[in-house]
């Protein structure tokens, strides 16, 4: 079983540019979240996808936007970068339904805005 | 809003001792509640959670936690640590009503010979 996978593992860009991450997500998992958590932090969620769709935000700018596929794969858009969002990015996914299903954490992007 | 306190930022100890990370949340509604292991340059890893039940929780690689409704507490334990524990640890709360994770600030675990 092929867990929860991101791409690119590092990345870096100049204040004012735009950047796509990417996540996988785990097999038979149709719903994904993404956190950013900068450095000395904990996680702060973004946003969750499910059936290809936002269904929860969380204190995020407009300027964060997502995408979710038909195959559950999942797309972080940041337009506009500021320095501020330097940051590892955490995508998760989990199987929709029941009392509570466990999110599956990726590796993370580790963004440098400069 | 759910949160939830992770007191120590950081929490020194030597091998073979043991540890308890604090953890305490915000609120005595009914609660999901889960630990974190972070090791370096990587993502995150669930430990253990606490959904109902037994409030003793047992997780992997030795962890523990006691989910205390009359302290809100939801304490991490290990009796004897490794030096292959040394990592950031997350204590996280399921938000009410939505299925997201509200994270503490984390406490790094550094363990030493």
């Amino acid at each position: 079983e092929t867990g929860v996978t991101q791409s690119p593992t590092h990345l870096i860009k100049t204040r004012g540019q735009q950047v796509t991450l990417r996540c996988s997500s785990q097999s038979g998992h149709n719903t994904v979240s993404w956190y950013q958590q900068a450095l000395g932090q904990g996680p702060q969620f973004i946003f969750q996808y499910y059936r290809e769709e936002e269904n929860g935000r969380g204190n995020f700018p407009p300027r964060f936007s997502g995408l979710q596929f038909p195959n559950y794969s999942s797309e972080l858009n940041v337009n506009a970068l500021e320095l501020d969002d330097s940051a590892l990015y955490l995508c998760a996914s989990k199987a929709a339904g029941g009392t509570y299903n466990e999110q599956f954490f990726g590796p993370g992007t580790r963004l440098t805005v400069l | 809003a759910q949160s939830v306190t992770q007191l120590d930022s950081q929490v020194p100890v030597f091998e073979e001792a043991p540890v308890e990370l604090r953890c305490n949340y915000s609120s005595s509604v009914s609660v999901y509640l889960f630990w974190y292991v972070q090791y370096p340059n990587q993502g995150l890893q669930l430990l253990l959670k606490y959904l109902s039940g037994s409030t003793l929780v047992k997780g992997i690689n030795g962890f523990e936690a006691e989910f205390n409704k009359s302290q809100t507490s939801f304490h991490l334990r290990k009796p004897s640590v490794h030096i292959s524990d040394t990592a950031e640890y997350f204590c996280a709360v399921k938000d009410t009503g939505f299925q997201k994770l509200v994270f503490g600030t984390g406490t790094r675990l550094l363990v030493s010979p």
